[in-house]
């Protein structure tokens, strides 16, 4: 079975700061590759998704994530956070089936932002 | 929006009372899922269903029961709720590869 570590549980920045927030999976084939966020007292939205193609995604509000196949990782970027990023961040993986019944969520990084 | 409302959005009940949450969404989507989210837990799938009258388990099912009887309507039932189903509930579709989901029902079994 497929899972998803992400190790960081709290992360903790100043406005500004650069993010980095790491996603590992573990599967050996083809994957489809998430990031949700969830706002406080809000549900998960999407903000990028890796399917194929160019291993570096854009996603909305300045985020980014690199797939990295070799080292099974799908960790998520910003350049400089701010205060509105204040929320909790999931990376979820499903295999190269694509269905979501088979979409793991890791157990989330909460990020609060210091203003 | 993906047009999914979830009822109730909160409720308060007592150890070996039925609930049922309601899942209800506009835009005729196949797929529907209920996930319970804990913390240190991420998301953990409850059940789908993959059209009217056909529903499946998915990695926490026990203590659970689904029922679609029309698209738009997926519903989850506690049977007898236990204080560790205390959870947030979230119905979800999926369309392109995506999961889309309702706000939430924050429920508390004292």
């Amino acid at each position: 079975a497929q899972s998803v570590s992400q190790h960081n549980h709290h992360v903790i920045l100043s406005e500004a700061a650069s993010l980095e927030l790491g996603c590992n999976y573990s599967y050996g084939g083809t994957v489809n590759l998430f990031w949700y966020v969830q706002y406080p007292g809000q549900h998960l939205q999407l903000l990028l998704k890796y399917f194929s193609g160019d291993p570096l995604v854009k996603g909305i509000k300045g985020f980014e994530a690199e797939f990295i196949k070799s080292k099974f990782s799908f960790n998520l970027r910003k350049p400089s956070v701010q205060w509105s990023d204040t929320a909790e961040y999931f990376c979820a993986v499903n295999a190269g089936s694509g269905s979501a019944r088979q979409l793991t969520f890791g157990s989330g990084t909460q990020l609060t932002v210091l203003p | 929006d993906a047009g999914i409302t979830q009822s109730p959005r909160h409720k308060v009940t007592e150890t070996g009372t039925p609930v049922t949450l309601r899942c209800h969404q506009t835009e005729n989507h196949r797929y529907m899922y209920w996930y319970r989210q804990d913390p240190g837990h991420g998301l953990r799938l409850i059940h789908y269903s993959y059209g009217v009258k056909d529903t499946d388990k998915g990695e926490v099912s026990d203590g659970y029961s689904v029922s679609r009887s029309k698209t738009e309507d997926f519903l989850l039932t506690l049977e007898s709720a236990t204080s560790s189903q205390t959870s947030v509930y979230f119905c979800a579709i999926s369309a392109a590869g995506e999961l889309f989901f309702g706000e939430g029902s924050r429920l508390t079994v004292l």
